[in-house]
């Protein structure tokens, strides 16, 4: 199975800061990334997928990058209603596996 | 617009048995794959199964392989699991999930389901 480890596990940050999610994959994905956000009580929602493509609606300051086992979320400028837990996935192959989830807080 | 509603969850002790459905609308399960994702109460998340979109190919993660079944009835709009055996680490929110493309799986998945929470206690 790929294991996928995010960093960090959670972060603190204020509105109008500029941050980034790390995802390693334990071998190559070629691409097959996705990002996702999940607030408390709610279902993840799709904001990445491979690598670099936005879901539709999702605002401009998401923006994914990375290739083979390295990959990164960055948020250009946060707004209030970012602050939640990121999650990426893979999907190479089976089984299909995520990371640990990153717990964006407001500092 | 795409809409998935699971159903199903609740309460059952260790060894029992429980089907989820998931209703879907917005589009074709003849067209696009799905899968089931668990989340354990504060933790991460788990994909459990997936189906291709012709429903001729099933995937399963090696924690519930033998034990759960996941099927489409597509006149009926709806996927299925079927949960036996079930132990308390499968207690979870399970949601149903929509693959984001067609053909070759796996997906991404573009869209989810709200949930539904299976507690195995006795």
């Amino acid at each position: 199975d790929i294991q996928m480890t995010q960093s960090p596990s959670s972060l603190s940050a204020s509105v109008g800061d500029r941050v980034t999610i790390t995802c390693r994959a334990s071998q190559t994905i070629a691409g097959w990334l996705a990002w996702y956000q999940q607030k408390p009580g709610k279902a993840p929602k799709s904001l990445i997928y491979a690598t670099s493509n936005l879901h539709s609606g999702v605002p401009s300051r998401f923006s994914g990058s990375g290739s083979g086992t390295d990959f990164t979320l960055t948020i250009s400028s946060l707004q209030p209603e970012d602050f939640a837990t990121y999650y990426c996935q893979q999907y190479n192959s089976y089984p299909i596996t995520f990371g640990q989830g990153t717990r964006l807080e407001i500092k | 617009e795409v809409q998935l509603l699971e159903s199903g969850g609740g309460l059952v002790r260790p060894g029992g048995s429980l089907r989820l459905s998931c209703v879907v609308s917005g589009f074709s399960l003849r067209s696009y794959g799905m899968s089931w994702v668990r989340q354990t109460p504060g933790k991460g998340l788990e994909w459990v199964s997936g189906i291709s979109d012709s429903g001729g190919s099933t995937y399963y993660a090696d924690s519930v392989k033998g034990r759960f079944t996941i099927s489409s009835d597509n006149s009926k709009n709806t996927l299925y699991l079927q949960m036996n055996s079930l132990r308390a680490g499968d207690t979870a929110t399970y949601y149903c999930a929509k693959d984001g493309g067609s053909g070759n799986p796996p997906y991404h998945f573009d869209y989810w389901g709200q949930g539904t929470l299976v507690t195995v206690s006795s």
